[in-house]
């Protein structure tokens, strides 16, 4: 079945360092990729997706490039701020469990500090 | 109200207590869905409704039981939990399409404890 693969966190940076979260996937077929991003004590909020290969998705900053031919989609940023701490989530959307529903990684804590 | 909505946002209850969830999408959207975040786990599915279809996670134990009365509010009924039930339940909705990409939004979720 599909799944999804995260690095584990926490990650730890200071402001203004470069970030990137990797992610992996195996999926049948063609699926769309997301980034989500939980702030604490939040839902989830998709901060970027992309939805066939070589596209690159890109929000406040953050940007993933859909690699077909390395099944991944790395988030990156060049310069982070405090305010992105938060937990990072990578999903796919395919045609597993009947319906297309996500499937998620298991998240990736990031904390920025001043 | 705007995107999608839950209520309420914090809940505790006793393992005899029956209660439920509610969740509101002001979308347009045709699908909905309910999951379960504990801590240290993947986000689980447990229920899809989408152009009034049930689609469930055969893993959802019977004491969580869904209801869709429309497109736009979806509830989650709780009786006899467990404490290992406490996590936080999110709700998303998307418009289901025969393309294939949907984007899922999310509510803020419930923060359910079972005592």
């Amino acid at each position: 079945g599909d799944s999804v693969t995260q690095m584990e966190g926490p990650v730890t940076l200071s402001e203004e360092a470069f970030l990137t979260i990797n992610c992996t996937y195996t999926a049948t077929g063609y699926p769309s990729l997301f980034w989500y991003v939980q702030y604490p004590g939040e839902g989830l909020q998709l901060l970027l997706k992309a939805t066939k290969a070589d596209d690159k998705g890109s929000n406040k900053g953050f940007e993933a490039t859909y690699r077909k031919e390395t099944t991944s989609f790395h988030l990156e940023k060049g310069s982070v701020q405090v305010s992105d701490s938060a937990v990072y989530f990578c999903a796919l959307s395919g045609a597993s469990k009947g319906r297309r529903a996500l499937t998620f990684g298991s998240g990736t804590r990031l904390q920025v500090q001043p | 109200e705007t995107g999608v909505t839950q209520t309420p946002r914090h809940l505790v209850m006793g393992m005899t207590n029956k209660k439920s969830l509610k969740c509101e999408q002001h979308l347009g959207h045709n699908a909905m869905y309910w999951y379960k975040q504990s801590a240290k786990k993947p986000l689980e599915l447990m229920f899809v409704y989408s152009l009034e279809e049930r689609v469930e996670n055969n893993s959802v134990p019977s004491r969580f039981s869904p209801e869709c009365p429309n497109s736009s509010h979806l509830f989650l009924h709780l009786h006899t939990l467990q404490p290992e039930d406490s996590a936080l339940y999110l709700c998303a909705s998307s418009q289901m399409t025969s393309g294939g990409e949907e984007t899922q939004y999310f509510g803020p979720g419930t923060r359910l404890l079972v005592l």
